[in-house]
């Protein structure tokens, strides 16, 4: 069993509507939680970060993180057809340890938001 | 002009032969990571170093070598290629932090006949 599970998808939206996007892991050493963006062609790009639990809003991205469900989530609001991308889950169990410094990476979503 | 780049962007090579695929970066990070990214799967750590005399094995480096030539160079090489290291493969960098964001080059997409 991988450490980070994220549905592959592929998912497809209308633009406008509101997109969520999951990830389970079973590492409890996680403490560090990202969303990178891959869009076609592309290497990732960080798109948001979360440090343990809790929610972080960044325009229309927010990021949730639920650490005593081992679970994380992305929501997209008001969806947009420039945000058609690969979407990867990413974590990290920071500072210590033999996996300092190192992400483990969910298989990505395929987004596409279609006009 | 990019942080992070990766030569050649693409490649089609043959069985068995000895192949490097180079990454560059201005960024002025000290550690580097080479990836591959295969559908479904994600993206797979292949090699990582976090300085010039530090390299270490990532989860998949059976079949790879590498060097770190300087802070800002890291080749990733095949020494005998075969048809399921058709992959894309990424470069990454950062800085250290217990963030550990990590910064991405344009990738090199490799096919093994």
């Amino acid at each position: 069993q991988k450490e980070v599970e994220q549905d592959p998808g592929p998912l497809s939206v209308p633009e406008g509507a509101i997109v969520s996007l999951n990830c389970t892991y079973s590492n409890s050493a996680f403490q560090y939680f990202m969303w990178y963006r891959q869009y076609s062609r592309k290497g990732p790009e960080l798109l948001m970060y979360t440090y343990s639990s809790g929610n972080k809003e960044d325009g229309r991205f927010t990021a949730q993180v639920d650490k005593s469900s081992k679970y994380i989530s992305l929501f997209i609001r008001d969806s947009q057809p420039s945000d058609s991308a690969t979407y990867l889950c990413a974590m990290s169990a920071g500072a210590g340890g033999t996996s300092y410094g190192k992400l483990t990476f969910g298989q990505g979503t395929i987004l596409t938001v279609h006009p | 002009d990019a942080d992070v780049t990766q030569t050649p962007r693409n490649r089609i090579t043959k069985t068995g032969k000895r192949i490097m695929l180079e990454c560059s970066q201005t960024k002025g990070h000290d550690r580097m990571y080479w990836y591959r990214q295969d559908p479904g799967l994600g993206l797979q750590l292949i090699y990582y170093s976090f300085d010039v005399k530090d390299i270490n094995k990532g989860e998949i480096s059976d079949g790879y070598s590498v060097s770190r030539q300087a802070q800002a160079k890291f080749s990733l090489s095949l020494e005998s290629a075969i048809p399921n290291q058709t992959a894309l493969y990424f470069c990454a960098t950062s800085t250290g932090t217990n963030q550990e964001t990590q910064y991405f080059g344009p990738g090199t997409r490799l096919l093994v006949l």
